[in-house]
């Protein structure tokens, strides 16, 4: 079946410094992946997505390339803020069901 | 355009009740599927409703049921609640729910469930 790995969190960081949350999975066929955000207290918001092999997707500064050899979908990002500080998801939806399967999230802190 | 909207925000029960929660999607999308979200085990499926059928299923006890009305919104009734049902139950809702390449899923806040 469909799984999704995350590294353990939480993340802790100094604003401005790089960020790096690794994502890998198991899929049927070829999966689409996608990165959500929860902010404290709100549900999930859409990050960033890319459908196929080699595609990046990019959104507010974050980015993640998918990665078919290995199998990852590592999300980035150059300059971490305070506002950044949130727990991130990363999903698939493959295999010809619609429904995604998540990852556990991993939780990032940004101090000043 | 009003997002996802769950009712109530936070929830209070005791071992044995029941509880039902309510889910209104965004104008125009008939998919609403429903996740319980826990520290332990992240976000887990409960079931997807479209167009008032109960179209996937997670794997999650009889306990757990749903409906949806014609107007697409959607409830999810947990019957003689545990301890373990402790949770934030989120619901999402998308157009057709057939992920189509540029249609989104879009999460309410979720309702908080703590049972003691």
């Amino acid at each position: 079946g469909n799984s999704v790995t995350q590294m353990e969190g939480p993340v802790t960081l100094s604003e401005e410094a790089f960020l790096t949350i690794n994502c890998t999975y198991t899929a049927t066929g070829y999966p689409s992946l996608f990165w959500y955000v929860q902010y404290p207290g709100e549900g999930l918001q859409l990050l960033l997505k890319a459908t196929k092999a080699d595609d990046k997707g990019s959104n507010k500064g974050f980015e993640a390339t998918y990665r078919k050899e290995t199998t990852s979908f590592h999300l980035e990002k150059g300059s971490v803020q305070v506002s950044d500080s949130a727990v991130y998801f990363c999903a698939l939806i493959s295999g010809g069901s619609y429904i995604p399967t998540f990852g556990r999230g991993t939780s990032l802190i940004v101090h000043p | 355009k009003a997002g996802v909207t769950q009712t109530p925000r936070y929830l209070i029960k005791t071992r044995g009740q029941q509880v039902t929660l309510s889910c209104s999607p965004i104008s125009g999308h008939r998919s609403v599927s429903w996740y319980q979200q826990t520290p332990g085990q992240g976000l887990q499926f409960l079931f997807e409703y479209f167009s008032e059928t109960q179209r996937n299923k997670g794997n999650f006890p009889g306990r757990f049921s749903g409906r949806q009305f014609s107007n697409s919104r959607s409830e999810m009734n947990v019957s003689t609640l545990e301890l373990g049902d402790s949770a934030l139950y989120l619901c999402a809702s998308s157009k057709t729910g057939q992920g189509e390449p540029n249609e989104k899923l879009f999460f309410g806040s979720g309702t908080q469930l703590s049972v003691l």
